[in-house]
């Protein structure tokens, strides 16, 4: 059963143009949502997390907007570099299992970004 | 963020052999992962490696087939045993960051069934 899920498996956009990346999830009981970046042949790097007491986080030209009530959350990557080419996974931390204290990630399956020069 | 390396980066096996992967960090961690990436598909995780005792598997991984050692704070290794082609996959091993749980993961292990 997915947990996490990311609709679109790919996203071209223009250089200097807004990526924008959709997640969704349906377990309410998540309440820590990151977004890791992962180039081929390399493990996922930790890029920008979000509270699930907040709304928005920002962190230079990344930022995440989360909607509570809609189960909904969103990566904006503005602007567009060549170098942000790359899978994005987002990812969710919460009890998977019937015991409140055992918190593991759940990934999405992932979006690959190409920006086009 | 600590830095981990894996070994080995890749290897091709033949059907019914075993491969133990290693996972080693530069700094002493309590959490330690595993995860595998079949191709076009997400992460999921394999089981959770505790210090001095035995690993957490998650629905769907038994110990027999992927056994897992935790032996100190900066060390674990993982054996896919009796493998298959359906084994194939990238194996990663990640760590957590107490202060904010934010994982972080290792390269990668590409391992291909034949």
């Amino acid at each position: 059963d997915q947990q996490v899920k990311q609709n679109s498996p790919s996203l071209s956009v223009q250089e200097g143009r807004i990526s924008i990346l959709n997640c969704d999830y349906t377990n309410s009981m998540f309440d820590y949502f990151l977004w890791y970046k992962k180039y081929p042949a390399e493990g996922p790097t930790f890029l920008i997390s979000i509270s699930s007491i907040k709304d928005k986080n920002e962190d230079g030209r990344f930022t995440v907007f989360l909607n509570k009530s809609a189960k909904h959350l969103s990566l904006h990557i503005v602007p567009s570099q060549p170098g942000d080419s790359a899978v994005y996974f987002c990812a969710a931390e919460g009890p998977l299992h019937a015991d409140p204290n055992d918190y593991k990630l759940s990934f999405g399956a992932g979006t690959t970004v190409t920006v086009r020069a | 963020s600590a830095v981990i390396s894996q070994k080995p980066s890749r290897d091709i096996c033949q059907r019914g052999t075993s491969l133990t992967i290693q996972c080693q960090v530069d700094s002493q961690v309590t959490m330690m992962f595993w995860y595998r990436q079949q191709p076009g598909q997400s992460l999921t995780l394999i089981a959770t490696a505790n210090q001095g005792s035995e690993a957490t598997y998650e629905s769907g991984f038994v110990i027999d087939k992927f056994p897992i050692s935790r032996p100190n704070l900066t060390f674990s290794t993982l054996t896919v045993s009796n493998m298959s082609p359906e084994d194939s996959s990238i194996y990663l091993c990640s760590v957590e960051d107490t202060g904010g749980g934010e994982q972080y993961f290792g390269p990668g292990t590409r391992l291909t069934v034949t």
